[in-house]
């Protein structure tokens, strides 16, 4: 079966630098996603992670260790607008579907 | 279009009733997705579609949910007998493996709200 844990909720401040893990346990792995979600909102994308090591855009980073099966998602110099769910998903592609598994995700609350 | 979009984004009905709901993926997009979001969780997934048909429906919860994409663009969820369990907000999601950024990044579109009286 499918796996995949993150910490529920997490507050940071203003300015700060908070890092969201994922640990995942799959029956296959195709890589691993970040996605942003505002309340009431669609998820969007942030990052993916098919390869071991750290991918960085801009103020957000994402890390994978395939062995260890453990991702994080690193926010730097954190804003107000960044509060909001951060939900880690795994594709384990099988017969051909490219579909997504999901952690329960995990709300950030930015404090000034 | 420029991003998913979804109709209706809130739709609220009676036990027992029929709903469809419509995604237009992005242009070009051949992969469509639908998952399925309750309070509180992280989306659930429920088909896949790869052009016109339906390549993994492993995730649809009882043969009450239906879905189909007859011409590999738009798609249609279809509930039939609608239960209060049902209330949820129905994601869709495309990809195309044209991105040089991502293989198979998945766009969701805002999503229906779904309330089951």
């Amino acid at each position: 079966g499918q796996n995949i844990d993150q910490p529920t909720e997490m507050t940071a401040t203003e300015g700060a630098i908070v890092q969201i893990n994922c640990t995942y346990q799959t029956s296959g792995f195709n890589g691993l996603f970040w996605y942003q979600q505002h309340a009431g909102e669609a998820p969007t994308f942030l990052s993916y992670n098919v390869l071991d090591g750290l991918e960085e855009k801009g103020r957000f980073s994402s890390f994978l260790s395939r062995s260890k099966g453990y991702s994080y998602l690193l926010l730097k110099e954190l804003q107000m607008k960044d509060s909001a769910s951060y939900l880690c998903a795994v594709s384990a592609a099988g017969a051909g579907s490219y579909q997504l598994t999901f952690g329960k995700g995990t709300k950030l609350s930015v404090i000034p | 279009g420029a991003g998913v979009s979804q109709t209706p984004s809130n739709k609220v009905t009676e036990k027992g009733k029929y709903v469809e709901l419509r995604c237009d993926p992005i242009s070009g997009h051949t992969a469509l997705y639908w998952y399925r979001q309750s309070l509180g969780q992280g989306p659930e997934f429920l088909i896949y579609f790869q052009g016109t048909g339906a390549a993994d429906d492993s995730g649809l919860p009882n043969d009450r949910f239906f879905a189909v994409r007859p011409e590999g663009s738009v798609s249609t969820l279809k509930i039939q007998r609608t239960e209060r369990g049902d209330s949820a907000v129905y994601l869709c999601a495309s990809s195309g493996i044209s991105s040089a950024e991502s293989t198979d990044t998945q766009y969701f579109g805002p999503g229906t709200r779904l309330t089951v009286l």
